[in-house]
């Protein structure tokens, strides 16, 4: 069971929106702002789509938005594509000795 | 460019220690305040944080996982090796090394393209 709890699955037709949940504890994503948001596709590695609960490292599309509130972070996808299609994870930093927990990922399908 | 590649065996017995090498180009493990973290994914499941070494030769380790966690780094080759002893089947998973920037409080910008060990007799 993982540390962070996201739905299993999330769903949108290509132009709309679609937000993913992100939900830990006061210990890792509320009590910092150090979450991340990883893009995975079947059979590769992951990537990083955003850091520090919003910021976009380069050549990522803004279209990927992070927020945060309490113990809750999110992810936004805007304007869906079909290449968005992909499995999301996050991630906190938890402070102490468990340096980095992730959630159990949500696939995300394109309609 | 920053590139990370793991290595090691495919396939490892039930109670053998299993030896993974990251081998990185692109950055130095000497630079005040880089890491190289371990992250592991058992087919069709989450990613689950290993181990981090951090350019000062501290290691942080999963406290689940950190007795049979081992991480340590050789600067001059470029690489970081993790071991992890008495393998299990459930253990099975993809091993991925990832790259932590400097000044990166808890994320990985850059991941090598992974390594499946199977445990199995």
């Amino acid at each position: 069971q993982s540390a962070l709890t996201q739905p299993p699955s999330a769903s949108g037709s290509p132009g709309q929106s679609v937000t993913i949940s992100c939900t830990g504890t006061s210990s890792d994503v509320g009590g910092y702002n150090y979450v991340s948001w990883y893009q995975q596709h079947p059979g590769k590695a992951p990537k990083l789509m955003l850091y520090e609960v919003s910021k976009r490292p380069s050549g990522v599309p803004d279209r990927f938005f992070g927020s945060k509130s309490d113990n809750t972070a999110s992810l936004t996808v805007s304007g869906l594509q079909a290449e968005d299609e992909a499995d999301y994870y996050c991630s906190s930093y938890a402070g102490g000795n468990n340096y980095l927990v992730f959630g159990g990922g949500t696939k995300l399908t394109v309609l | 460019q920053i590139t990370l590649k793991e290595s090691g065996p495919t396939l490892v017995k039930p109670t053998q220690t299993l030896t993974l090498t990251c081998t990185f180009s692109g950055f130095s493990l000497s630079t005040n305040g880089m890491a190289v973290g371990w992250i592991r994914q058992p087919p069709g499941k989450a990613l689950e944080w290993l181990a981090l070494i951090y350019w000062d030769d501290v290691k942080s380790y999963s406290p689940s996982l950190k007795s049979r966690l081992t991480i340590t780094k050789d600067t001059t080759k470029n690489q970081v090796v993790l071991t992890m002893t008495n393998m299990d089947p459930v253990d099975t998973a993809t091993y991925y090394c990832a790259h932590r920037p400097v000044g990166a409080p808890a994320y990985f910008a850059h991941w090598g393209q992974g390594t499946l060990v199977a445990v199995s007799s």
